[in-house]
């Protein structure tokens, strides 16, 4: 158990819907990750938050967006929902928020299928 | 950006015997390369990582080399076990990391 929660574990919706995913850090982690995994893709970094603040942005779509709270929980959401966007999705925490200084700890993952 | 190049993507090996996964990277500015372990249903736990300051790291029946210069870095398991049966990733990177295919290791009795 990595300390990182991640919640639902499955969801299962429609095209053109939108979604709420949550994730809670491990205690004392200041930095967000997440990042979808689909077959085709492998592991896609899509956006890091630091202390509720916006810091690095990978390959998130337009309709993807993400926001850490005060109590540092963060959430992803996806809307407009298409096929293509059924994957897992993870989110990583780390103490601060650079990988050359600290580890990138992951959590269990919410499964997401667009039918 | 970073690219991240991982092999093989699939590796069969019988119990006892050391597996070898390479990972190439193309930004001389990651200085940091960890790697992480999969199991069905599960998220990525790392496994190990090593610094751009170090050449090889190890930790039991795991260890890790960088070749800098050439940038590739390796995962050697030594004496494997049926429960090392995963799929493993690499990953590179220096403010961000750019995660490699994965590698699907069969660890056969």
């Amino acid at each position: 158990d990595s300390g990182v929660t991640q919640t639902p574990k499955h969801l299962i919706t429609a095209t053109g819907q939108r979604v709420t995913l949550r994730c809670s850090p491990r205690s004392g982690d200041l930095s967000v990750y997440w990042y979808q995994q689909s077959l085709d893709q492998g592991l896609q970094f899509l956006i890091q938050y630091y202390n509720g603040e916006e810091r690095a942005k990978g390959n998130i779509l337009e309709r993807f967006s993400a926001q850490q709270f005060p109590d540092l929980h963060s959430e992803l959401n996806l809307s407009s929902l298409e096929l293509g966007d059924s994957a897992l999705y993870f989110c990583a925490s780390s103490v601060v928020g650079g990988p050359s200084t600290d580890t990138q700890y992951f959590g269990p993952g919410t499964r997401l299928t667009v039918l | 950006g970073e690219n991240v190049e991982q092999h093989p993507s699939t590796l069969s090996v019988q119990e006892g015997d050391s597996a070898v996964i390479k990972c190439t990277y193309s930004d001389s500015a990651s200085n940091y390369f960890p790697w992480y372990k999969q199991e069905l249903g599960k998220g990525p736990q790392l496994i190990i990582d090593i610094r751009s300051n170090v050449g090889e790291k190890k930790d039991q029946r795991i260890a890790v080399t960088l070749n800098k210069t050439a940038k590739h870095f390796s995962l050697h398991i030594t004496e494997t076990q049926p429960e090392d049966s995963a799929v493993y990733f690499c990953a590179a990177g220096y403010s961000t990391l750019t995660f490699g295919k994965g590698t699907m290791l069969l660890v056969s009795p």
